[in-house]
């Protein structure tokens, strides 16, 4: 079964940094693109960014280019987003997600269950 | 403002049919890449409802339907069920934005 697990909710100030993880079990981690999307309190989604885990290439959304860094570890199937320097803005359920199909069709067949992340003074 | 344009609002009776436009242009759906929706239950993730314009995934209710045409696409849902009431999405692919993903505003289904 594919799953995929993240890291629990947070709760920071702004300007500190933040690293959230998604596991990756059930499939080959490294043979599949993985991706991020933010859903804000009360709004859509949207998307931020993939990575490759087989070799780390990574793609941004030009909203969130330079404003995160996704990266991962192969080794133990997991995959990360983090930030530099928190803003309030910041704040919002972040989803990662699997990406299946041919590109650029390709659509968003697992999630994670979300990482909340608060950013409050 | 969302690249994908669906309504804010849908609502029906148990029983009813009800559909959900995605009305995009000529950089994403009109170009002809592929439509697809997810249905996010209150207070869960999204889940993959239709995939490449019309495709059920496994487990998914036949009641749900998905089609496609020109610069726009739309879901149906036949036999709505209390169990329905939920966000629904619409996502394809934009050439226009350096090659990036791109959702609907989404769509929240009310079963009256």
């Amino acid at each position: 079964e594919v799953q995929l697990v993240q890291s629990g909710a947070e709760v920071k100030k702004p300007g500190e940094s933040l690293k959230i993880s998604c596991k990756g079990s059930g499939y080959s981690f490294t043979s599949y693109w993985i991706g991020w999307v933010r859903q804000m309190p009360g709004k859509g989604l949207e998307w931020m960014g993939i990575i490759y885990p087989g070799d780390s290439d990574t793609r941004y959304s030009p909203s969130f280019q330079g404003q995160v860094t996704i990266s991962a570890d192969k080794s133990i199937s997991t995959a990360y987003l983090q930030w530099s320097s928190l803003k309030a803005s910041d704040t919002a359920m972040y989803y990662c997600v699997r990406l299946y199909g041919d590109y650029p069709d390709r659509y968003f067949d697992y999630w994670g269950q979300g990482t909340l992340v608060t950013v409050s003074s | 403002q969302s690249v994908l344009t669906q309504p804010p609002s849908v609502s029906g009776a148990p029983g009813q049919r009800v559909t959900i436009s995605c009305t995009g242009s000529s950089s994403n759906i009109g170009a002809g890449y592929d439509v697809h929706w997810y249905q996010q239950l209150p207070g869960t993730a999204p889940k993959l409802l239709i995939y490449d314009n019309s495709n059920r995934p496994s487990g998914v209710p036949d009641r749900f339907s998905g089609s496609k045409s020109g610069t726009s696409a739309s879901l149906a849902i036949t036999g709505l069920q209390a169990e329905d009431e939920a966000d629904y999405y619409c996502q394809s692919y934009d050439s226009s934005l350096s090659g990036s993903w791109v959702f609907g505003g989404g769509t929240k289904v009310t079963v009256l």
